[in-house]
């Protein structure tokens, strides 16, 4: 278990639809990031917030916004939902700064687009 | 911004046996880290092996070892006596200590392991 927990673990929605994904970082990680990994591919940024403000942007679609709470749980909304979006996302948090580790990964959330 | 490549969509190794994945990245940073993580059927991904571009000596975890080769920008992974459980998607990482730590991701080498 690494900690980071990602809800819901499986979603399907129909194309137009917005759904949220919601992460909970690991206790005391103030970064947070969003990938997408579509089917048999590789991980593609998204999105970086670290303590509630957005850090770095990655190939995200303005369909696509986040954003980081108070208690650094972190939430991602897919609007305009389209067949393409259909991927595993996953969220992963990590302590910055100079004590710099590896990203710990939530176990993703896979949506289905229908 | 940096970019990781992996040149190896698939790979496939006999058990028991040495593989090695090989990954190159390209960054202007003198600092950073590098990483390589293991995705199983499960999705999950895991750890296998870090290392500190400052420390010339090369990383090892068990059967894992990187040949981290910083001039060149490359950063293989090899894993020596292959076991079954060791197929997987295997993803190199490079972590910037100065871009907001930025973490990005090659494409992945799928690893097969035949009995």
């Amino acid at each position: 278990d690494s900690g980071v927990t990602q809800t819901p673990k499986h979603l399907i929605t129909a194309t137009g639809q917005r759904v949220t994904l919601r992460c909970s970082p690991r206790s005391g990680d103030l970064s947070v990031y969003w990938y997408q990994q579509s089917l048999d591919q590789g991980l593609q940024f998204l999105i970086q917030y670290y303590n509630g403000e957005e850090r770095a942007k990655g190939n995200i679609l303005e369909r696509f916004s986040a954003q980081q709470f108070p208690d650094l749980h972190s939430e991602l909304n897919l609007s305009s939902l389209e067949l393409g979006d259909s991927a595993l996302y996953f969220c992963a948090s990590s302590v910055t700064g100079s004590m710099n580790t590896e990203a710990f990964f939530g176990q993703g959330t896979r949506l289905t687009v229908v | 911004a940096q970019t990781v490549t992996q040149s190896q969509p698939e790979m496939s190794v006999q058990e028991a046996e040495t593989v090695t994945l090989s990954c190159t990245y390209d960054t202007s940073e003198s600092d950073y880290y590098l990483f390589w993580y293991k995705q199983p059927p499960s999705r999950q991904m895991i750890l296998v092996i870090r290392q500190e571009a400052y420390k010339q000596q090369n990383a090892t975890e068990n059967r894992f070892s990187v040949n981290f080769q910083k001039a060149a920008k490359s950063f293989s992974l090899k894993i020596s006596d292959s076991q079954l459980g060791d197929a997987a998607m295997y993803f190199c990482a490079y972590r910037s200590l100065y871009n907001n730590n930025d973490m990005r991701f090659g494409a992945g080498t799928r690893l097969t392991v035949k009995p």
